[in-house]
């Protein structure tokens, strides 16, 4: 079975901290993303990346930044953290194949910055 | 820019109601589309999908949606709902960026509540 493991369910941090976000997948995906899940806004798209160090915008970049120094391994950095940014982080994994892409999804992160 | 749009972002009905979603995109090219559910406490479950071919997609659960490519729609149905599809359901539509990647990119989604 593909994983998708996202390093920390819950977390809590202070205004102005750095915040790693940490996913990992196992099984050779090209494409990782990143999202937000917020009531009412559904998932916004935060960074995508389709290889190493590869990474592109999503629809809600700003204040968020990504590193793929591994093709398992994809990192969303808040680089100072604020409260509008207390949300749910789901991180998620895709193969292309002749059926075109079957995704994967981490079980997210609870982030509250207070 | 890629984007999707669900209209309807509450839906109540009784139980044994048919249902319809509906689902836009805009994008010229190629896609792939989605339909998610996220029941309560929980993640989200694909529903189906398509990507080319036969543009009536069965999914699970006795869903369905029809690709209709000069509309840019992909509305989920279901003939009788009942009340365990309370949920919240999300379209999705991948297609190719500007820098080459796949991007994948959610509707808001459409909260269902099924009464009995």
């Amino acid at each position: 079975d593909v994983k998708v493991t996202q390093s920390s369910r819950y977390l809590v941090k202070r205004t102005g901290e750095k915040v790693f976000l940490e996913c990992v997948q196992d099984m050779d995906h090209e494409n990782m993303f990143w999202y937000r899940q917020d009531p009412g806004l559904g998932l916004r798209l935060i960074y995508f990346s389709y290889d190493v160090k590869m990474k592109e915008k999503g629809d809600i970049p700003e204040g968020y930044s990504v590193s793929r120094e591994k093709k398992e391994r994809f990192s969303l950095i808040l680089e100072s953290a604020s409260t509008n940014q207390t949300s749910m982080y789901l991180c998620a994994s895709s193969l292309y194949s002749g059926r075109g892409n079957t995704i994967y999804f981490g079980e997210g992160s609870w982030l509250t910055v207070v | 820019a890629q984007s999707v749009s669900q209209h309807n972002h509450h839906v109540i009905l009784s139980e044994a109601a048919s249902l319809e979603l509906g689902c836009n995109y805009s994008y010229g090219g190629t896609v792939n589309l989605f339909w998610y559910v996220q029941y309560p406490g929980q993640h989200l479950q694909l529903l189906l999908k398509y990507f080319s071919g036969d543009p009536l997609v069965k999914g699970i659960k006795g869903f369905e949606a029809e690709f209709i490519k000069s509309k840019f729609s992909f509305n989920l149905r279901k003939p009788s709902v009942q009340w365990s599809d309370t949920a919240e359901y999300f379209c999705a539509v991948n297609a190719k960026s500007t820098g080459g990647g796949n991007k994948l990119t959610f509707g808001t989604g459409t909260q269902l509540k099924v009464e009995l």
